[in-house]
């Protein structure tokens, strides 16, 4: 069964400060990942897909890195802002690579402290 | 910028009750699809939407769910006759294509409360 698994499950940081999130997952075959930011009561929005070829890619202070042969992927935050705070899910696709082969993680809730 | 939005932001029906949740994808998407969120649980995948017919759904998906585009713009999604269990965030989604890598954008989401 596809499996998508986040680490921590909550995180507090002071602003200002750097993170780092983990995802580990046992989809196969596998498509490309994504990492998506969830704001309370709002939708995902995308930050990074990389397929197993990409090892990092960064979206402004986000950098994702995959490693396609341990099956685990990290997002990491640089200089954190209060903004930051939200749900960070992790989803893996599968080989037909669409949004309907998505599996997702719980996420990690991310609070940034002033 | 394009959006996804949905409609209505929160619903609250009671058991057994039919609901139609709406939604109005980004306008040149061709790929549409519902997931749900039950609180404090994963965004679970429901059905997905090309051409006028479904092209995948989930378990979950089941006789009391139904997609339909009545016009151009709209996508809804309807569940015939609720239950306590069908309380939780649904959210809508569109693809310009259902090729590897498209990106997929989510609407804001319906809060669903069945009591």
């Amino acid at each position: 069964k596809n499996q998508v698994e986040q680490s921590p499950q909550s995180l507090i940081i002071l602003e200002g400060k750097n993170c780092t999130l983990q995802c580990n997952y046992t989809v196969s075959p596998f498509s490309n990942l994504r990492w998506y930011k969830q704001d309370t009561g709002r939708g995902p929005v995308s930050l990074t897909i990389m397929t197993f070829s990409e090892n990092t890619k960064s979206n402004g202070r986000y950098t994702a890195t995959l490693d396609a042969d341990t099956k685990q992927s990290s997002l990491h935050i640089t200089a954190s802002q209060l903004s930051d705070s939200a749900s960070y899910i992790c989803v893996v696709s599968d080989s037909g690579g669409g949004a309907d082969g998505l599996t997702f993680g719980k996420g990690t809730h991310l609070i940034i402290q002033p | 910028e394009p959006e996804v939005t949905q409609t209505p932001s929160h619903q609250v029906t009671q058991m057994g009750q039919e609901v139609i949740l709406r939604c109005v994808p980004i306008s040149n998407h061709l790929y549409f699809y519902w997931y749900r969120q039950i609180l404090g649980q994963k965004v679970e995948f429901l059905v997905s939407f090309y051409n006028n017919e479904i092209s995948e759904k989930s378990e979950i998906f089941d006789d009391q769910f139904s997609v339909e585009r009545p016009d151009g713009s709209n996508f809804t999604l309807k569940i015939r006759s609720t239950k306590l269990e069908d309380s939780a965030m649904y959210f809508c989604a569109s693809s310009g294509s259902g090729h590897q890598n498209t990106e997929a954008f989510f609407g804001q989401g319906t809060r669903l409360t069945v009591v």
